[in-house]
């Protein structure tokens, strides 16, 4: 079974549209981390950000925006105003304190934001 | 900031033939990884490596693959003879304590094609 879920594979939107990426995870943790990475189209990982189990606060950093729910297992990044520069590949991540070693991806949504 | 170096960005290699991807972890890191991506594919777990010596390993990384630390900088990935199935973007992290809740630093990832 998949651990990280993006069910969104491609997503289009037209320069400052605001866009939701999905992230729905799967643990039996009660402890465990939640990640954001974006994958430009030159290839490396960048890291966006870490959100632990215990913490449901949302975070807006910018026009990034993180929306954690235990309840739904969700953990939805959204981006406002977007621009060009966000198009990439963007890969949720989760880390469980029991295998504390390895990242379990999700498969990433491509973005692609239109000038 | 402190970076994971990875050398080379991108080689090239004959179906058969052995390769040996380069890495330097942060300096005060203790923890270091591999991680593979296939063209177009999701991020999956290789190995973990801790106190030289394997922690964790993944299905993926059967007896053609070897990690190694040489000396006090370099962590290396050794595949042996390489198929054409290895072809894919090879990321290395490293992290300064094994827990969850710390973030991966990744490199910039070589891209292996074997042809």
């Amino acid at each position: 079974a998949q651990k990280v879920t993006q069910a969104q594979t491609e997503i289009s939107v037209v320069e400052k549209e605001d866009v939701t990426l999905d992230c729905v995870y799967e643990t039996r943790d009660t402890t465990y981390y939640l990640f954001w990475y974006k994958q430009p189209p030159s290839g490396e990982l960048v890291f966006l950000i870490r959100r632990n189990s215990f913490d449901e606060q949302n975070e807006i950093s910018g026009r990034y925006s993180w929306n954690f729910q235990k309840s739904t297992s969700s953990f939805n990044f959204t981006i406002t105003a977007s621009q060009v520069v966000d198009s990439a590949v963007y890969f949720c991540a989760l880390s469980e304190a029991n295998t504390g070693n390895q990242f379990y991806f999700g498969t990433g949504t491509s973005l692609t934001v239109i000038p | 900031e402190p970076e994971v170096t990875q050398t080379p960005s991108h080689q090239v290699t004959q179906m058969g033939q052995e390769v040996i991807l380069r890495c330097v972890p942060i300096s005060n890191h203790l923890y270091f990884y591999w991680y593979r991506q296939i063209l177009g594919q999701k991020v999956e777990f290789l190995v973990s490596f801790y106190n030289n010596e394997i922690s964790e390993k993944s299905e993926i990384f059967d007896d053609q693959f070897s990690v190694e630390r040489p000396d006090g900088s370099n962590f290396t990935l050794k595949i042996r003879s390489t198929k054409l199935e290895d072809s894919a973007m090879y990321f290395c992290a490293s992290k300064v304590g094994g827990a969850s809740n710390y973030g991966y630093t990744f490199g910039s990832g070589t891209r292996l094609t074997v042809v």
